[in-house]
């Protein structure tokens, strides 16, 4: 069935350390593809997306590319800041449905 | 402008007490939605309301669940009665209408802890 596979955290980084959080999903057709962040605190926001392959979702110097062939949407960003420790949520949806699809989310916490 | 807020933050209730929680939607949004994350897995869908609707409630786990949205505003996710296994975060959005492309607002959750 359809699912999302993210890695595991908590992911601990130093500032200005470079980051990768790697999703794959498993879907029957071609969504599109979502990175959700949730700070201490607060509700669950759209961080990026993408709809189609080789698209590239960028925001707040996160990055992330549909990669159709591999099934994956890691996001990344060069060099992270305390202010980015959150949970990160990859997701997805089919063209036909409402309905998202989420991983079991990744805890990132950057060290000053 | 308002974002979706939740009533209450944070509920702890013994096993086979009734809860409720409450969403209230971004004003003029039609769609709204409730999710839910156990024990720090996956969040997963319960249902989606168009206006007054149940347009899709899938994800709903069992009858013990009650999901309402009388007049089509905000909506109450009702458990009765609580089960241990309920315990997680509840999380509500909306959107406007216009069809599946139109970005979903998350409110901050509902933390239901069952004892």
């Amino acid at each position: 069935g359809n699912s999302v596979t993210q890695m595991e955290g908590p992911v601990t980084l130093s500032e200005e350390a470079f980051l990768t959080i790697n999703c794959t999903y498993t879907a029957t057709g071609y969504p599109s593809l979502f990175w959700y962040v949730q700070y201490p605190g607060e509700g669950l926001q759209l961080l990026l997306k993408a709809t189609k392959a080789d698209d590239k979702g960028s925001n707040k110097g996160f990055e992330a590319t549909y990669r159709k062939e591999t099934t994956s949407f890691h996001l990344e960003k060069g060099s992270v800041q305390v202010s980015d420790s959150a949970v990160y949520f990859c997701a997805f949806r089919m063209d036909s449905s409402y309905k998202l699809i989420f991983g079991s989310g990744t805890r990132l916490l950057v060290r000053p | 402008e308002a974002g979706v807020t939740q009533f209450p933050s944070h509920s702890v209730i013994e096993k086979g007490q009734t809860v409720t929680l409450r969403c209230d939607p971004i004003s003029g949004h039609d769609n709204l939605y409730w999710y839910r994350r156990v024990m720090g897995k996956e969040i997963k869908f319960l249902l989606h309301f168009v206006k007054e609707s149940k347009q899709d409630e899938s994800g709903m786990p069992n009858n013990r669940f009650l999901a309402e949205r009388t007049g089509g505003t905000y909506s109450t996710l009702k458990v009765q009665p609580a089960e241990l296994e309920d315990s997680g975060v509840y999380f509500c959005a909306s959107s406007q209408a216009g069809g599946v492309n139109t970005e979903a607002f998350f409110g901050q959750g509902t933390r239901l802890t069952v004892v």
